[in-house]
């Protein structure tokens, strides 16, 4: 059974701090991975679409990486503000199917 | 922004009964999926579809569930005999490109089974 981990669960920061959390999905395999950002009441809204060992991907403070021989892919976010405050979300793809496994998510809390 | 738009936002239904769930993808966009999220579990992938057919399905889309694409503009989820367990938050999804594309979502349906 293909398994995408993420971690922490959740945490909190300070506005202002810099952030990093994980995405951990099967190295073998694999197509692409995608991060969402879900806030509350809302729809989750994509941020990246991971392809390339190697990646980084960029999105004004937010920031990503993907290494597809040791399965995982990095979300940073510098300088975090309030309205960063969501979940973070990745969703990993394998070659040869259309399916999508998605992680548990990462809650960010931005406190002011 | 063109948006993902789903009705109804909240569905209430008594065991048994069947319900269609309503999304209407962003309108040059090919690729359609729904996905569901138990209250408490991680979203799970539902059904890929494409040109009219079913790309793939996973194994909670059983003979109970079907897609279709009644028109130019609505994708429709049919839970043919709701049970309990199918209570849960309904999202659709659209992408203008089958393979890297970003997909966009709705805001979800949520489906609550009595």
């Amino acid at each position: 059974i293909l398994n995408v981990e993420q971690s922490p669960q959740s945490l909190h920061v300070q506005e202002g701090d810099s952030t990093n959390f994980t995405c951990s999905f099967p190295s073998s395999n694999f197509y692409a991975l995608h991060w969402y950002r879900w806030e509350t009441a809302k729809s989750p809204e994509a941020l990246f679409v991971m392809t390339l060992n190697g990646d980084e991907k960029k999105k004004g403070r937010i920031s990503a990486t993907l290494n597809t021989k040791e399965g995982y892919s990095y979300l940073y976010i510098k300088g975090s503000q309030p309205e960063d405050s969501a979940t973070y979300l990745c969703a990993f793809r394998g070659s040869g199917t259309y399916k999508y496994i998605f992680g548990t998510g990462t809650r960010l809390k931005v406190l002011a | 922004e063109p948006e993902v738009t789903q009705t109804p936002s909240h569905q209430v239904t008594q065991m048994g009964q069947e319900v269609i769930l309503r999304c209407v993808p962003i309108s040059n966009h090919l690729y359609f999926y729904w996905y569901r999220q138990i209250l408490g579990q991680k979203v799970e992938f539902l059904v890929s579809f494409y040109n009219n057919e079913i790309s793939e399905k996973s194994e909670i889309f059983d003979d109970q569930f079907s897609v279709e694409r009644p028109d130019g503009s609505n994708f429709t989820l049919k839970i043919r005999s709701t049970k309990l367990e199918d209570s849960a938050m309904y999202f659709c999804a659209s992408t203008a490109m089958r393979d890297l594309g970003e997909q966009y979502f709705g805001p979800g349906t949520r489906l609550t089974v009595t």
